[in-house]
């Protein structure tokens, strides 16, 4: 299995929802990613963890919250979203420290109403 | 992070190679350049990256100028499937390495 799997692909919430987006992955990658893309921008780099472990959190709003709860999955759930944090969320694993080999999910358009 | 700077958009025509170029003027003795392409719809790809020798695989190319304060991506004959945002990255070689996006270049390829 060499794909980094993301669930849903398409979200609409709610200003006041709760909600979570899910990653998987089965490659043994001890590194997983959260980015964020606004459309026609490149992908901002939110949240690392390497060995189930969050090692930097690009100063991301406390709205988002990321979850590791095993080597194979990454969540990132999400509270009183903005309009504004409308965009694609992509997931992504890695061997840590590995920067060329990167798999990439296809991401989860997510729209805040 | 040392910076990159690439061409907004580039076009090609099919079956023609293509070549991107990235400057990094300020890279570091340490640091690998990286390349990765985003298929409209998609999450980036990983492309083809090198340190200092020129590099081939499958999918492409990567000429490093010999002072490293410039490379290219060489796509020998493109097709409508490599239209995509290529995105050159410079990455810290060790353990503390991150993928840090900067702005790409939009290729367009013409039948």
């Amino acid at each position: 299995d060499t794909e980094v799997t993301q669930t849903p692909k398409h979200l609409v919430m709610g200003m006041t929802n709760k909600k979570s987006l899910k990653c998987e992955q089965h490659m043994g990658h001890r590194a997983m990613y959260w980015y964020k893309q606004k459309a026609k921008k490149p992908p901002e780099l939110m949240f690392v963890y390497s060995y189930e472990k969050l090692s930097i959190n690009e100063s991301v709003p406390s709205r988002f919250s990321p979850e590791c709860p095993n080597s194979s999955l990454l969540n990132l759930h999400l509270h009183a979203l903005q309009p504004e944090d409308s965009a694609l969320y992509l997931c992504a694993s890695s061997l840590p420290g590995q920067p060329d080999g990167y798999t990439f999910g296809s991401g989860t358009r997510l729209t805040v109403v | 992070d040392a910076k990159t700077t690439q061409p907004n958009s580039m076009e090609s025509n099919e079956e023609e190679p293509v070549h991107l170029p990235c400057n990094h003027s300020t890279i570091s003795g340490t640091d690998y350049i990286h390349w990765y392409r985003q298929l409209p719809s998609q999450g980036p790809e990983y492309v083809i990256h090198g340190l200092t020798s020129n590099v081939n695989n499958r999918m492409a190319s990567l000429a490093i100028a010999e002072d490293r304060k410039s490379s290219t991506l060489i796509l020998h004959r493109a097709t409508l499937r490599d239209a995509a945002v290529y995105y050159c990255i410079l990455n810290y070689g060790g353990s503390q390495g991150n993928l840090i996006f900067g702005k790409g270049t939009k290729l367009s390829v013409k039948p």
